[in-house]
């Protein structure tokens, strides 16, 4: 079984700074799906970020990117530039390549001061 | 498109009582899923099913049925709510056939069992 773990059950930063969020996981599968979920007060779960572990290179979605290490079994989340917008609970997510559901992390709080 | 519905949005029950956790997607995706979210601990998966007539067990599935009669509907059953069972429940769904492709999430369901 696969497990996530997001260490970090809180954290905070200010205003156009950049902050760094934390995940591993375990699994002994080689074809697999990494995600970073932002879970904002309105509880929605939107998607933020998603990696192929096939892929070398690291996922870039404009303010958001990742470090993928595969060998570590590492999957942190940057946000720079960081807006009040941005305050939510964040997840990171594992899915197995033939798999349909996600192995979620307990979540991080991330708080924007102003 | 109305994406995935969730209803009601807010239930408040008595031990023993018995209800049902509707669920409907419009974007003809063969799978979806059931989660729970409580604090600290992510989202776990309940139930989930593959296409209509197919369901299977999560990781937490004891005190829950689910059914799927439809491709659009997948609702889930309490037949005797426990205190235990006072959660956030998500209903996701996901397309078929893609490598990479994206489970859209409901807009959560937040049940007290007294």
């Amino acid at each position: 079984a696969q497990t996530v773990t997001q260490s970090q059950p809180e954290m905070s930063v200010q205003e156009a700074e950049t902050v760094t969020l934390s995940c591993t996981y375990d699994t002994s599968e080689n074809n697999y799906y990494l995600f970073w979920y932002k879970q904002p007060p309105s509880r929605q779960m939107i998607l933020v970020i998603r990696q192929e572990a096939y892929k070398q290179q690291n996922a870039t979605e404009n303010r958001f990117s990742v470090n993928f290490q595969k060998a570590a079994k590492s999957f942190s989340l940057k946000i720079s530039d960081s807006q009040l917008g941005d305050t939510a609970m964040y997840f990171c997510a594992f899915m197995k390549g033939s798999a349909r559901q996600l192995t979620f992390g307990s979540g991080t709080q991330l708080t924007v001061l102003p | 498109n109305a994406g995935v519905t969730q209803t009601p949005k807010f239930q408040v029950l008595k031990t023993g009582q018995s209800m049902t956790l509707q669920c409907a997607q419009d974007m003809n995706h063969e799978y979806m899923s059931w989660y729970r979210q409580d604090p600290g601990m992510g989202l776990r998966l309940i139930h989930y099913s593959v296409g209509a007539g197919i369901t299977d067990q999560g990781e937490v599935p004891n005190g829950y049925n689910v059914s799927r009669s439809t491709t659009e509907d997948f609702p889930l059953r309490l037949l005797s709510a426990a205190p235990s069972q006072t959660s956030v429940y998500f209903c996701a769904s996901r397309a078929p056939g893609q490598t990479f492709d994206e489970q859209f999430f409901g807009p959560g369901t937040r049940l007290t069992v007294l």
